[in-house]
């Protein structure tokens, strides 16, 4: 069964730093591409990020570009998502997501989330 | 960046009827769309994906149909369990997207 589980979520100050990360079990990690999702309180679903399955290509939305950091470890089957110059409007239960197949870029599996919330 | 429009916003009927749920594309993007179901306090779930295939165990009464910039989800005929959020997204460009999503409520 393929499982999902965020960690890492939390209060944090604007401009502060968090870093969050899933574990992943039940599949073979190192063949799937990852994703991060991300959901502000009451609103819809935003895709943040996305990791090839070898991790050598990223990809970003432009609200979360240059400040976040999209990184896998396929030993400890661990995705990984560094928040920097975190703003209120980062403000949102922060999703992994699993790639449906490979490649891929549908989001076929989901963990429960995180909460970060930004705010002084 | 591809923007979807979904419509209507909320949408209320009783169980048994029919839901006709659209999602429109500023422009083609193919078939590569998506349709996911989320309810409160739970993580979204892939319903539909490549406009019209049903994943793993989603139940026949889902239906996705549309290519280019149009695209339906239809519920047959509405469980009580049915009622929640549903969102399109696209995986045609980057960034990835999706739409602000209909809520399917009970009338």
């Amino acid at each position: 069964e393929v499982q999902l589980v965020e960690s890492g979520g939390g209060l944090v100050q604007p401009g502060g730093s968090l870093r969050l990360s899933c574990a992943a079990s039940g599949f073979t990690f190192s063949t799937y591409g990852m994703n991060w999702v991300r959901q502000a309180p009451g609103k819809g679903l935003e895709w943040v990020s996305h990791i090839t399955s070898s991790g050598s290509a990223t990809y970003y939305a432009d609200s979360v570009k240059g400040r976040f950091t999209i990184s896998r470890d396929n030993v400890k089957n661990s995705l990984y998502l560094q928040m920097n110059s975190l703003r209120a409007e980062d403000t949102a239960v922060y999703y992994c997501a699993r790639a449906l197949a490979v490649p891929d870029t549908r989001f076929g599996y989901w963990g429960q989330g995180t909460l970060v919330i930004v705010s002084s | 960046e591809i923007v979807l429009t979904q419509s209507p916003a909320t949408l209320s009927l009783s169980p048994g009827e029919r839901a006709t749920l659209s999602c429109r594309a500023s422009q083609s993007v193919s078939r590569f769309l998506a349709w996911y179901q989320q309810k409160p306090g739970q993580a979204p779930r892939l319903l539909i994906y490549d406009a019209s295939n049903r994943a793993t165990g989603i139940p026949a009464r889902f239906g996705g149909s549309g290519s280019g910039t149009d695209f339906t989800l239809t519920i047959s005929a509405l469980e009580p369990e049915d009622f929640a959020v549903y969102y399109c997204q696209q995986h045609s460009n980057w960034p990835l997207t999706f739409g602000g999503g209909t809520k399917v409520e009970i009338k």
